[in-house]
């Protein structure tokens, strides 16, 4: 199983600035995904970034709002840029586990942020 | 769209079995069937996957349809550590994404 960590685990922000949030995997992985989950809902995807190539977004999500980094296999980055309150949310990033077979996603612990 | 369709919430004594259904009459033949759950406050946890034929580990079983329409998870000793959001999620292995519908809240009581 991989095991991941986050920074930072919980930050407050004003309106307008940016937030780089870190994620860190214990061994190296092809796939790391970026979600959102916004308070009392689900997890919602917002990018997939692989090493080597731009990260993909979905629907909804653009790069100059959410850009990520993914210098090597076993790190990522998403910054969240000009926040508005409505970002304040748990991000979330999570590897998927190609070596057993199993494909199962791990996720790691989140970052709570709220913009005021 | 989601593919799965989950009851919003339901409650279980402790103790007793907790079974949880999930829907994907869409599902195509290359798609497995996958459990997660959300204990408040945590990341998602894998719990177990399947693709036609049941499953059991140690934390729970997976009981595919034979149309593998729907299927059920079980919990058999539910604790209240089993309290959670769980989410069925249908997708094909080999770098498939995950996405979340809303899930189903386990609430397990004393």
């Amino acid at each position: 199983s991989a095991v991941i960590s986050q920074k930072p685990s919980r930050d407050i922000c004003q309106r307008g600035t940016s937030l780089t949030i870190q994620c860190q995997v214990d061994s190296q992985v092809t796939m790391m995904f970026w979600y959102r989950q916004q308070p009392g809902q689900s997890l919602t995807l917002i990018a997939t970034a692989n090493q080597g190539s731009e990260a993909t977004y979905e629907s909804g999500f653009v790069i100059d709002k959410f850009p990520i980094s993914r210098p090597n296999l076993t790190f990522s980055t998403l910054t969240v840029s000009n926040m508005s309150p409505e970002d304040s949310s748990i991000y979330l990033c999570s590897v998927e586990d190609t070596a057993s077979g199993s494909y199962e996603q791990y996720f790691g612990p989140g970052t709570r942020l709220t913009v005021t | 769209d989601a593919k799965t369709t989950q009851p919003t919430s339901m409650d279980c004594a402790e103790g007793r079995a907790a079974n949880l259904p999930c829907n994907h009459s869409t599902i195509s033949g290359n798609e497995y069937v996958y459990w997660y759950r959300q204990i408040h406050s945590q990341g998602p946890q894998y719990i177990i996957h399947g693709l036609k034929n049941n499953e059991t580990n140690e934390m729970a079983s997976l009981i595919i349809t034979e149309d593998r329409k729907s299927s059920t998870l079980i919990l058999p000793h539910a604790t209240l550590r089993d309290t959670a959001v769980y989410y069925c999620i249908v997708m094909k292995t080999s770098y498939d994404k995950v996405i979340f519908g809303p899930g189903t809240s386990l609430s397990v009581i004393p």
